[in-house]
């Protein structure tokens, strides 16, 4: 059972966009940063967004980030096959003094 | 560009230690940041396992602190960790990462396959 709570799945299709929805509690999305991973099959996790909604070099403006109290959603717009994969968002907990995941979100582009 | 790069068993043996090495390559682990690993289970997904600073701050996930050393050698640039007593619930892929502020991980290894099995 993961602290986070994430949706097991979503799916869109090509061109549409999508948001993934990320839930928590006061001790830690409510009083951190959230950041968001996307993981191709077979391949390390790649972080999309840190610090709530930066993006890193490199990643394209499809990619959002929001928090909004106990909660934080990743928005992909312009969907893309290449899109398909696992998306994972993380934060640190006070309470456990520990890093926490989300169960991660598969996304399928239909 | 800064690199890591994960080595170590890839088959342990349950009630044993499973040691892992992480070498960072194109930034020195003593300039800043914090060093850790993730794990993954096949077909589940990202567990925490805890970070440490270059000068020794450490945090470990609360259901493993008991069996996990997480350590830093500056000398070599390497970050390592130890887990002991080992189960199959243990077996994962092993990812060493770089923590920024805020605990984002925005540099990963590409991650090694650790089967605990007898």
């Amino acid at each position: 059972q993961s602290v986070l709570t994430q949706p097991p799945s979503v799916s869109a299709a090509p061109g549409q966009k999508v948001t993934i929805s990320c839930s928590g509690s006061s001790s830690n999305i409510g009083n951190n940063y959230v950041s968001w991973y996307q993981q191709l099959p077979g391949t390390a996790p790649k972080l999309l967004i840190y610090d709530n909604n930066k993006r890193p070099s490199g990643i394209p403006d499809r990619f959002s980030g929001s928090k909004s109290g106990t909660s934080a959603t990743l928005g992909i717009t312009g969907l893309q096959t290449g899109d398909e994969a696992d998306y994972y968002c993380g934060t640190w907990d006070y309470s456990l003094s520990a890093g926490v995941f989300g169960g991660g979100t598969k996304l399928t582009v239909l | 560009q800064v690199q890591l790069q994960e080595s170590g068993p890839g088959l342990v043996k349950p009630s044993e230690t499973l040691s892992l090495t992480c070498a960072v390559f194109g930034y020195s682990i003593s300039s800043g940041y914090y060093w850790g690993w993730i794990r993954q289970p096949p077909g589940k997904g990202l567990e925490w396992i805890g970070n440490m600073f270059h000068s020794g701050s450490t945090y470990y996930n609360p259901s493993l602190e008991s069996r996990v050393t997480i350590s830093v050698d500056t000398s070599k640039n390497q970050v390592s960790l130890k887990l002991s007593s080992v189960t199959a619930a243990d077996t994962a892929v092993y990812y060493c990462a770089r923590f920024t502020r805020y605990d984002a991980c925005d540099i990963w290894g590409q991650g090694t396959m650790v089967t605990v099995s007898s």
